[in-house]
This record gives structure tokens, sequence and C-alpha cells, in this order.
């Protein structure tokens, strides 16, 4: 499974917007960027997905480089409730899976 | 809302007894995952199952065994607990459509396992 790097933590403002970078230079043609994130003391929940076009849901905006080699996640609001862990990772289909690394510690200040 | 259910949230448990953490899903997804987690820490895939009789290590080695008798129970089991069993375990389940790469995993809400 390909890697991604990111941000080891960031801080937000309540009601500001938020990009969390994530770096893949290794993607393959195939892999699709899956976003998740962690509230404390929950299982992770998924936020959104893309593969090669920019990607909006209600939760947020996944922004994806021409290369594929980078992606952000957009948080357009930030409020408390999304100081989390998020996680950047590459899901190469049903037959791979979803390997966790660090994660980005979003932490929100009101 | 995910329909995905673990049970027990807690359990502290002593060492030496044989423990089974229970998962199950009721939305017919074929695939499977248990995740390993400590405090603060990363998740780490211990066992994953592509469906029904499939067993798979994941890439953290774990002493637990896992079973896949039904579609919608994977449940966790250790022989043998020991301390350096404590940890918070996490299942999860997709689909597994041959081709797709459209799968969104649901996550349980966890077991936080303390063996004294």
């Amino acid at each position: 499974d390909a890697k991604t790097t990111q941000p080891n933590s960031m801080e937000s403002n309540e009601e500001e917007p938020v990009h969390l970078p994530c770096n893949h230079s290794t993607i393959s043609g195939t892999d699709y960027i899956h976003w998740y994130r962690q509230l404390p003391s929950q299982g992770p929940e998924y936020v959104i997905h893309g593969l090669t076009s920019n990607v909006n849901n209600r939760m947020a905006s996944l922004a994806i480089a021409e290369d594929r080699k980078s992606s952000t996640l957009i948080l357009h609001r930030a409020t408390l409730r999304d100081a989390a862990v998020y996680y950047c990772i590459l899901y190469g289909g049903s037959q791979g899976n979803l390997i966790f690394g660090k994660g980005t510690k979003l932490s929100v200040k009101p | 809302e995910a329909d995905i259910y673990q049970t027990p949230r807690y359990l502290v448990i002593g060492t030496g007894k044989k423990i089974t953490l229970e998962c199950s899903q009721t939305m017919g997804h074929d695939k499977m995952y248990w995740y390993q987690q400590d405090p603060g820490m990363e998740l780490h895939l211990i066992h994953y199952s592509y469906g029904v009789n499939s067993t798979e290590k994941g890439d953290l080695s774990s002493e637990s065994t896992v079973s896949r008798i039904r579609t919608e129970h994977f449940p966790l089991t250790l022989e043998s607990a020991r301390p350096s069993h404590t940890s918070q375990y996490l299942c999860a389940s997709s689909e597994s459509v041959a081709g797709s790469m459209n799968t969104e995993a649901f996550f349980g809400q966890g077991t936080r396992l303390t063996v004294v």
C-alpha cells in the first residue's frame, strides 16, 4: 500500500476554514484517496474520497492536485465538533485494505 | 448511521482468561476488518475477511484469532489474555464488489480491553 504524509497537528479557530494537506507521491493510477476522521473515544468515520476530480459533500471538500501526488481536505467552517484526528488513506479497491497512518490531529479553538 | 455493533464496549479481565470480542453488521457487507489501537496511537490492521470462511492476517502480528461463519458476524478471540493485549479493538466493514473502488468503511464504537 502506498504511503501518505500528513502534518502531525494543526490548529484552527472556530468558524474559519481549515485546509488539511496530504502528500502521496507514490500513488498509483488506481488508488482512490480516502479521508477518515476519528473523534475522541470513537471509531473512525468516513469523510470523503476521490480519484482525480475535486469532490464535495455535506461534510467537506477534497481538492486533488493535477498530478495526484497531493490532496487537501477542506472544512469550510470549522466547529468544535470537528476536533479530531484526520487520516488520509490511499485505497486500492475492494481487494486492498484501509491502512491508517498517524494522521493529523486538528484542534479547534473557540 | 452505521449498522455495525461491537460488544462489550469495555472489558476488564484477568490474565489467562479466554475472551471473545463480538462484531456484527447488518449491512450485508462482505469485507470485515479488525484493528488494534493503543491510546493516542494509530490504528493497526490485525485481521480481515473477504467473506464467509475467509480470514487473513493484517499488517500487525496478533495472538488473536478470528472466524467468519456468517456474513454478518466476525468475532475475535484471545485464548489466553495477557496484560500486553490491553488495547482498544475496532471492527469495521465495507462492500467488496469486484472492480469497485467506491467502498466506504463503517466502524464500530470499539471494545476497550484491559487485562489485569
